[in-house]
């Protein structure tokens, strides 16, 4: 079965870029995600990337693909406190449009 | 502008009760999902429908059924609640079809303890 991997934690100072980095095993994943979840919300859409794209900027915002390796990252330009959150990798599979999510990755953004 | 609504955001239950958690969204989307999210193990998907009266297991089933009868409407069902299922869930729903990003709104979650 499909399976999405991120590392738990990353801390980093406010101003720095925020780097985080999931891995995925289905090759056949159409479209790959990036969910934030501040503290006692749901999750909500940050960003998107379709398979057949290397690269996607938003704003702070940049996601990076590696097709080959099934890695996708997902960097934020001058991180700030409020982007303090847990941010999950998704894939979407090619049948039910059902997503399967990473274990989140939480940020801890320190003035 | 609220899409995905879930009834309560706390639930206090007893062990053997039987619960109903209900989410409610208004976007006509085809699937809708019920996750459980726990800490250090992520979002793991107990049942999603993808029509009215369908519905498919996820990856963690046991203990839990569901309810489809409108399609706005999904239910999910703890038939003896047991402290192990104390949890936050989160329901979620996607337009179906292959075009468009399929973007999963959630809704805020229920977090539900069993005593």
């Amino acid at each position: 079965g499909e399976d999405v991997e991120q590392s738990l934690f990353l801390s980093v100072r406010e101003g720095d870029s925020s780097v985080i980095n999931c891995t995925y095993t289905d090759s056949s994943s159409t479209y790959l995600y990036w969910y934030k979840q501040e503290p006692g919300a749901g999750l909500q859409l940050l960003t998107y990337i379709f398979s057949n794209m290397d690269m996607k900027q938003d704003q702070r915002l940049t996601v990076l693909l590696n097709k080959k390796d099934k890695h996708l990252s997902l960097r934020i330009a001058d991180t700030q406190t409020g982007d303090s959150a847990i941010y999950f990798c998704a894939e979407r599979d090619s049948g039910y449009s059902t997503l399967t999510f990473g274990k989140g990755t939480m940020l801890l953004v320190s003035p | 502008d609220v899409k995905v609504t879930q009834s309560s955001r706390y639930l206090v239950k007893r062990t053997g009760e039987k619960v109903f958690l209900e989410c409610v969204q208004d976007m006509d989307h085809e699937n809708m999902f019920w996750y459980r999210q726990d800490p250090g193990l992520g979002l793991r998907l107990i049942y999603f429908s993808y029509d009215v009266k369908m519905k498919e297991k996820g990856d963690i089933p046991e203990g839990y059924s569901v309810s489809r009868e409108k399609k706005e409407r999904f239910s999910l069902i703890l038939e003896s609640a047991s402290t192990n299922q104390t949890s936050m869930y989160l329901c979620a729903s996607t337009k179906a079809g292959p075009g468009g990003t399929t973007e999963a709104f959630f809704g805020q979650g229920t977090r539900l303890t069993v005593v």
